[in-house]
């Protein structure tokens, strides 16, 4: 089983700093098989980045996600007030088919 | 508009039953494949369950398999989820999340239905 591990737990920012969140997985992921979702108080997740870089439809370009192997990167340029959150990554593999990492909160400092 | 309506949560207590629906809409439901994720009060995430487009394919995580049943019936633009044997530790709000982004992503998800085990 492939354990994704996130860092930080949490992070403390002002709107409008750059937020950069990590994804370390314990075995290689295909960057094929490595997603982002963001998930609101309240709210269901949403699906922001997949295949390690491609954003989903209707995510501002303010959101970027880049690397491989087993580290991966959430970036968010500029923060937005609505974009302080709990960001989750996702890989897909064999068993358990999908995974998920233990989630960051980004917080207002 | 796509829309996921799951309902059918509620209290029970341990050992007991529940079955989950999630109603599909805005979509040609037959189409795609769908999954239960969950996520205990105040935790992360955890997929749950996943079935194909025709049911014919169907994955469990290992802390479900034995107990858990997803099924859907496309006639009827549906996804269920039966739940036996129900623990303190399955309590949790369940969400039905749709593949719409190939291959295989969660987009969108439903609003989710709280499952409370307990005696």
């Amino acid at each position: 089983e492939i354990v994704l591990t996130q860092s930080p737990g949490t992070l403390s920012l002002s709107p409008g700093e750059r937020a950069t969140l990590s994804c370390r997985a314990s075995q290689s992921v295909s960057s094929s098989y490595l997603a982002w979702y963001q998930q609101k108080p309240g709210q269901a997740p949403r699906l922001l980045i997949y295949g390690a870089s491609s954003r989903a439809t209707g995510i501002p370009d303010r959101f970027s996600g880049s690397g491989s192997g087993t580290d991966f990167t959430l970036t968010i340029s500029r923060l937005e007030p609505e974009d302080f959150a709990v960001y989750y990554c996702q890989q897909y593999g064999s068993s358990p088919r999908w995974t998920f990492g233990q989630g960051t909160k980004v917080e207002i400092k | 508009e796509v829309q996921l309506v799951e309902s059918g949560g509620g209290l029970v207590q341990p050992g007991g039953s529940l079955r989950l629906s999630c109603a599909a809409s805005g979509f040609t439901f037959s189409s795609y494949e769908m999954n239960w994720v969950r996520q205990a009060p105040g935790k992360g995430l955890e997929w749950v369950s996943y079935i194909s487009s025709s049911g014919s394919t169907i994955y469990y995580a290992d802390s479900v398999k034995g107990r858990f049943t997803i099924s859907r019936d496309n006639a009827k633009n549906s996804l269920y989820l039966q739940m036996n044997s129900l623990r303190a530790e399955d309590t949790a709000v369940y969400y039905c999340a749709m593949i719409a982004v190939a291959p295989v992503w969660f987009d969108p998800w439903g609003q989710g239905t709280l499952v409370t085990v307990s005696s």
